[in-house]
């Protein structure tokens, strides 16, 4: 079945580091992907999407671009600040399904000041 | 604020018992999706409903059940309770279909079994 893989966490960087959280999936046909993020004691919430391959989402300064070729999702900020302090969630939407989001297990970013 | 309200936030039960979540969607928004989070397992998706209707199974147990009313809200029964049900319940509604309507996730009610 299709799954996702995320890079294990924690992550902990200094404020305006770098930063890239790896995602790789396996799915049948063509996914949608997405990444949510968890802020502490809410609710996940989408941060960016892209829907075919080569796309690129981005929201708020994060990145990724959707490839095919391997298989990838990669998060990436140029600058974190400490308010991205979250758990970050990759998933994938099943080609023709319209409601089986299948989620990795997230990774905690913890930004230091 | 999302806009999906979950209630309780927290509940403590003990084993064999049974449990109502309840859930609002957004304003709006037809679909109800419900998902349970722990830690091994990470989020998997339980049920969803459409209009009052079940549209979708996931890994949702036997003891496990839900339904959506004609005002849209949904809940979640879960019965004959057991440890390894302690988990964060979350429901998530969305307008249209996932490749272009987002899931909007309540803040979820967090279930201990003693």
């Amino acid at each position: 079945g299709d799954s996702v893989t995320q890079m294990e966490g924690p992550v902990t960087l200094s404020e305006e580091a770098f930063l890239t959280i790896n995602c790789t999936y396996t799915a049948t046909g063509y996914p949608s992907l997405f990444w949510y993020v968890q802020y502490p004691g809410e609710g996940l919430q989408l941060l960016l999407k892209a829907t075919k391959a080569d796309d690129k989402g981005s929201n708020k300064g994060f990145e990724a671009t959707y490839r095919k070729e391997t298989t990838s999702f990669h998060l990436e900020k140029g600058s974190v600040q400490v308010s991205d302090s979250a758990v970050y969630y990759c998933a994938l939407l099943s080609g023709g399904s319209n409601y089986k989001l299948t989620f990795g297990k997230g990774t905690l970013l913890t930004v230091n000041p | 604020d999302s806009g999906v309200t979950q209630t309780p936030k927290h509940l403590i039960t003990a084993t064999g018992q049974r449990v109502t979540l309840r859930c609002s969607p957004r304003s709006g928004d037809l679909s109800v999706y419900w998902y349970q989070q722990s830690l091994d397992q990470g989020l998997q998706f339980l049920i969803q409903y459409y209009n009052g209707e079940e549209r979708a199974k996931g890994n949702i147990l036997e003891r496990f059940s839900a339904q959506q009313f004609p005002d849209l809200h949904s809940e979640l029964n879960l019965s004959s309770l057991e440890l390894g049900d302690s988990a964060l319940y979350f429901c998530a509604s969305s307008f249209g279909q996932l490749y272009n309507s987002p899931l909007h996730f309540g803040n979820g009610t967090r279930l201990t079994v003693t």
